[in-house]
């Protein structure tokens, strides 16, 4: 009973570097999420897929590029990584359009 | 896009009930409102889901009044462990999930 799996839970990264972060669930769910946390800022939805097969942007999703590779994950790259990007990342997966979310444990990624 | 506004901070004694309120000015006619609870280096977690009037879970009540312009999350008797970030949410039923907005949250402090 996993729910959302995120990996790394750690990174640290040199500006310019690119790298993935990885994101599973388990509950069949149809939607996954892309959210970033900075301090006084709350979350902010960086891309969503409704569907397997569909990605949109959401609020912030400038340097960033996603992957729904099927309908258990859903990965979120950075192709040339900079110290903005420095944050906690999260991703989610729902399938409740109301707003009912089940949450990963976070990504801390700091870019140097 | 429903944005709501909810209290940066509030602060409690072990046992006392506590009122958090958020404003929605702009919800939808099928906007759904959720509360997640997110504790220090965690994932928010699902706290509870309504619609109008009253809602009753085994944390928490949820207070929507009629023009459903605000809401207010109520929790029972708080304890130490209730120590977290407060997070409405306004759901767009039906709609483009993108249009789901997290605010900043409300910590809220439970001292002894």
């Amino acid at each position: 009973n996993a729910g959302v799996t995120q990996t790394p839970k750690f990174q640290v990264l040199k500006t310019g570097q690119s790298m993935t972060l990885q994101c599973a669930q388990d509950m069949n769910h149809n939607s996954m999420y892309w959210y970033r946390q900075d301090p006084g800022m709350g979350l902010r939805l960086i891309y969503y897929s409704a569907s397997e097969g569909t990605t949109d942007k959401g609020e912030v999703p400038n340097g960033y590029n996603v992957s729904r590779l099927n309908k258990r994950e859903f990965s979120l790259r950075l192709e040339s990584a900079a110290p903005s990007q420095t944050s906690v990342y999260f991703c989610a997966s729902s399938d409740d359009p109301r707003g009912g979310y089940t949450f990963g444990s976070g990504t801390r990624l700091t870019v140097v | 896009l429903a944005k709501t506004t909810q209290p940066i901070s509030m602060d409690s004694y072990e046992g006392q009930e506590v009122n958090i309120t958020c404003s929605h000015n702009n919800i939808a006619t099928n906007d759904y409102i959720t509360w997640y609870q997110q504790f220090p280096s965690q994932g928010p977690r699902f706290i509870i889901q309504g619609y109008k009037t009253k809602v009753t879970n085994e944390v928490a009540s949820l207070f929507i009044p009629a023009d459903r312009k605000s809401s207010t999350l109520s929790l029972p008797r708080v304890s130490l462990s209730d120590t977290a970030v407060y997070y409405c949410l306004v759901g767009l039923y039906g709609g483009s999930q993108g249009n789901l907005i997290f605010g900043k949250g409300t910590k809220l402090s439970v001292k002894p």
